[in-house]
């Protein structure tokens, strides 16, 4: 069984710049959520896409936007990059369907932003 | 072994002890929790969850309570090893999607 893989593992860039990260989710899995989790902090969630359609969404502002592929892989995009972005952006896979599932996460992708 | 009644962010115990991290969800409509460890440079690992229709359920070498009443999730951790250091993370869910994390517990094991 193929756990949930997360690239690139590390990214740096600029204020103002735009990012794309990419998830494949855990085999046999529908459903992605993406979370970002600041330094010393819990996860925060961000969105999750169920049948490539947004499922759910975090406070965070329009620039955090998301895409779901068939195969259930999905891209985190964030536009307009602020300090602030800064931090671990972790991507979960689960099962939807039949009770509540148990989300599974990557290691994430560490984003700096000079 | 060590235990707390309230959460505290750090836990130093020694190995072999039973530990036991404590945890106060915020949502009373929140219907299924999980137990997250993560060990540095890497994402949060599932350990145990439990449905709200349940008080107890155990695992290998761990058990989680939970308390409806007052809002409350405990991890105890069996014999615990020095491979247990990690920060611990309670989450509620609600309706499947969004997770809601609570403050992490460093667990400290020394040997």
């Amino acid at each position: 069984e193929t756990g949930v893989t997360q690239s690139p593992t590390h990214l740096i860039k600029t204020r103002g710049q735009q990012v794309t990260l990419r998830c494949s989710s855990q085999s046999g899995h529908n459903t992605v959520s993406w979370y970002q989790q600041a330094l010393g902090q819990g996860p925060q969630f961000i969105f999750q896409y169920y049948r490539e359609e947004e499922n759910g969404r975090g406070n965070f502002p329009p620039r955090f936007s998301g895409l779901q592929f068939p195969n259930y892989s999905s891209e985190l995009n964030v536009n307009a990059l602020e300090l602030d972005d800064s931090a671990l952006y972790l991507c979960a896979s689960s099962l939807e369907g039949g009770g509540p599932q148990p989300q599974h996460f990557g290691d994430g992708t560490r984003l700096s932003i000079l | 072994g060590e235990s707390v009644g309230l959460h505290l962010p750090t836990l130093s115990v020694q190995e072999g002890d039973n530990s036991i991290i404590n945890c106060a969800y915020s949502n009373s409509a929140s219907d299924y929790f999980i137990w997250y460890k993560q060990e540095s440079g890497k994402g949060p690992q599932f350990i145990i969850d439990i449905r709200s229709n349940m008080d107890k359920r155990q695992g290998q070498r761990v058990t989680v309570l939970l308390n409806k009443t007052v809002k409350h999730l405990s991890l105890q951790i069996a014999a615990t090893q020095p491979g247990d250091s990690a920060v611990y993370f309670c989450a509620e869910n609600q309706a499947g999607t969004a997770l809601i994390f609570g403050k992490g517990t460093t667990l400290s094991v020394s040997s």
